[in-house]
């Protein structure tokens, strides 16, 4: 079993939508949640960052960590076709230390 | 400010030939690290280095190496190349203020 599980997708939604995107973890030591967005080729470039549980928002983006159930959520409100990339979600158990990732989910906005 | 450099940004070799992949991290930031993302996955975890000295290694064979430089930049070294080499190798930076790695572009090895 994988320590990050990641819907892979792909998901297409209209613009304007509201996007929510999911994973979960078996390793209780995670204690700071990351989520990327890579697009085509590029690098992954940093999109939240949440240290244990709670939400944060940042612009039409809110980062949720349920440390309880081993779940964090990406919602992207009034999505744009920019938004179009995938989405990496990542967590590591001390602050600076190595990263694990999920698989990625490809998100597709069309016009 | 530059963010993390990496070099080269492409790179076809072939199978059994060694590679040497460059970054330069994030000015001030001391920590690097490296990861392997296979086509459609995640990124994988290969080595972290912080003030020269080695931090963690991930699951991968000793054929993969790295060292940090006193400038902080870093290289990562790939013996005896196999097909399954062939992915986009990232590095990251840290920094002691921050808790999150920021990345490079990447170098995209394709081995023939």
């Amino acid at each position: 079993q994988k320590e990050v599980e990641q819907d892979p997708g792909p998901l297409s939604v209209p613009e304007g939508a509201i996007v929510s995107l999911n994973c979960t973890y078996s390793n209780s030591a995670f204690q700071y949640f990351m989520w990327y967005r890579q697009y085509s080729r590029k690098g992954p470039e940093l999109l939240m960052y949440t240290y244990s549980s709670g939400n944060k928002e940042d612009g039409r983006f809110t980062a949720q960590v349920d440390k309880s159930s081993k779940y964090i959520s990406l919602f992207i409100r009034d999505s744009q076709p920019s938004d179009s990339a995938t989405y990496l979600c990542a967590m590591s158990e001390a602050s600076g230390s190595r990263l694990t990732f999920g698989e990625g989910t490809q998100l597709t906005v069309n016009p | 400010d530059a963010g993390v450099t990496q070099s080269p940004t492409h790179l076809i070799k072939t199978r059994g030939q060694h590679v040497t992949l460059r970054c330069s991290p994030i000015s001030g930031h001391k920590s690097v690290s490296w990861y392997q993302q296979v086509l459609g996955q995640g990124p994988q975890f290969i080595f972290q280095y912080y003030e020269k000295e080695e931090r963690g290694r991930g699951n991968f064979p000793d054929r993969f190496s790295a060292r940090q430089f006193p400038n902080y930049s870093s290289e990562l070294n790939v013996n005896a190349l196999l097909l399954g080499d062939s992915a986009l190798y990232l590095c990251a930076s840290s920094g002691r203020a921050t808790t999150s790695a920021f990345f490079g572009q990447g170098t995209r090895l394709t081995v023939v």
